[in-house]
């Protein structure tokens, strides 16, 4: 069984730029997460898709940040502009039926550095 | 509101030694909670999970833990540990749809 993909594994940026990264769940996973972990931190929801609607995203700076899941599967998600505070760690996640009791399947992540 | 404490930011052991990892957790309703590791550039892997079935919880690599509501605990432990187990593990736990982390323990396997 594939696992959860993201892309791209590395970027860097200079402060006010834009960025996106991309996430493929696995096949059949209801639900999919975006985390930020800054360094030294544990994980930090910032959005949590059911199928493609949103389910929560009060963490979501949402004067920067957006993120949508077409169709239900694949997702995005965008920082437009970037602060030197954004560079962090995006995970992203899946898990088949949403539950707290649900096991989260995590992606290798993207790692974001803003200059 | 919920909480997840991990008590140690680094911990050290000798290879062959026992693994103890602690988590205290603060939660008004009856918590689902988890154990997971992370090794370097890498995604988090799940070791083990309690939902409120038994409280002692056996996971992967010889891990476990054990739910106690009593101290509000969900320590990880591990007989004998191996150089292999040197990562980043994270405690998370959640009573409403959303899983909250601790801030991590880096666990340091010495030769």
């Amino acid at each position: 069984e594939a696992g959860v993909a993201q892309s791209p594994r590395y970027k860097i940026i200079e402060k006010r730029q834009s960025v996106a990264f991309w996430c493929n769940p696995i096949s059949g996973h209801a639900t999919l997460y975006w985390y930020q972990q800054i360094l030294g931190q544990g994980p930090k929801l910032l959005i949590q898709f059911q199928n493609n609607g949103v389910v929560d995203d009060s963490q979501l700076p949402k004067d920067r940040f957006s993120a949508e899941r077409l169709k239900g599967v694949d997702s995005t998600l965008k920082i437009q502009p970037a602060k030197l505070e954004d560079s962090a760690v995006y995970l992203c996640a899946s898990s088949s039926a949403g539950r707290t009791r649900d096991e989260q399947f995590f992606g290798p992540g993207t790692r974001l550095t803003v200059l | 509101a919920q909480s997840v404490t991990q008590l140690d930011s680094h911990v050290s052991v000798s290879e062959g030694t026992p693994v103890l990892l602690r988590c205290n957790y603060s939660s008004s309703y009856s918590p689902s909670l988890f154990w997971y590791v992370q090794h370097p550039n890498k995604g988090l892997q799940l070791l083990l999970k309690y939902t409120s079935a038994a409280t002692l919880v056996k996971g992967i690599n010889g891990f476990e833990a054990e739910f106690k509501k009593s101290e509000t605990s969900f320590h990880l432990t591990k007989p004998s540990a191996h150089m292999s187990d040197a990562a980043e593990y994270f405690c998370a736990g959640g009573a409403t749809n959303k899983l909250i982390f601790g801030t991590g323990t880096l666990l340091a396997v010495q030769p």
